[in-house]
């Protein structure tokens, strides 16, 4: 079983829709949760990141992380055009000990959003 | 705002040959990653480094991959003698400190490697 796993996609949704990104674990010691953005041939770049279970929300972003499941998701409402990009999500465990902040990422879902 | 950089933006080389990428992270971070992204794969760790040594590696990271902070500004990855298979696309990352839950790894633009 893959540590992290991600639906490629790719996924391509109409201006203005709810996108839904997931990803499942199965490493019970990842402690934070991140999901990046990225464009092509360019750097990752965070855009929300998450401790622990719950929700968080940013603007039209919104996290969930479910650790009990081992399944984490991106929530992006009113989606633009600029909003397209590939979604990587990444997960740490907690610093300390053998870990020195190493990522593991998913796959990343490729989406378009088209006006 | 403060931004990791890369060196060279991409970097063509022959099968054997040794190359060095070169990164310069945030000013004030401590701890200095190394990634790389096969195309159409997954980012993936090879390297950590902290107090001026490695401190987590993968498989990945073999003894043909040396890193190293030669001035306390600069973070190189050597790949001593390169392979095909070795082209990808290498990111550098850096992070303030690894213990708070608010702490990030800020990536900087990669060098793409290509193996002829």
């Amino acid at each position: 079983q893959k540590e992290v796993e991600q639906d490629p996609g790719p996924l391509s949704v109409p201006e203005g829709a709810i996108v839904s990104l997931n990803c499942t674990y199965s490493n019970s010691a990842f402690q934070y949760f991140m999901w990046y953005r990225q464009y092509s041939r360019k750097g990752p770049e965070l855009l929300m990141y998450t401790y622990s279970s719950g929700n968080k929300e940013d603007g039209r972003f919104t996290a969930q992380v479910d650790k009990s499941s081992k399944y984490i998701s991106l929530f992006i409402r009113d989606s633009q055009p600029s909003d397209s990009a590939t979604y990587l999500c990444a997960m740490r465990e907690n610093a300390g000990g053998t870990s020195y902040g190493k990522l593991t990422f998913g796959q990343g879902t490729i989406l378009t959003v088209h006006p | 705002e403060p931004e990791v950089t890369q060196t060279p933006s991409h970097q063509v080389t022959q099968m054997g040959q040794e190359v060095i990428l070169r990164c310069v992270p945030i000013s004030n971070h401590l701890y200095f990653y190394w990634y790389r992204q096969i195309l159409g794969q997954k980012v993936e760790f090879l390297v950590s480094f902290y107090n001026n040594e490695i401190s987590e590696k993968s498989e990945i990271f073999d003894d043909q991959f040396s890193v190293e902070r030669p001035d306390g500004s600069n973070f190189t990855l050597k790949i001593r003698s390169t392979k095909l298979e070795d082209s990808a696309m290498y990111f550098c990352a850096s992070m303030r400190s690894a213990g708070g839950p608010i702490d990030e790894q800020f990536f900087g633009p990669g060098t793409r490697l290509t193996v002829l």
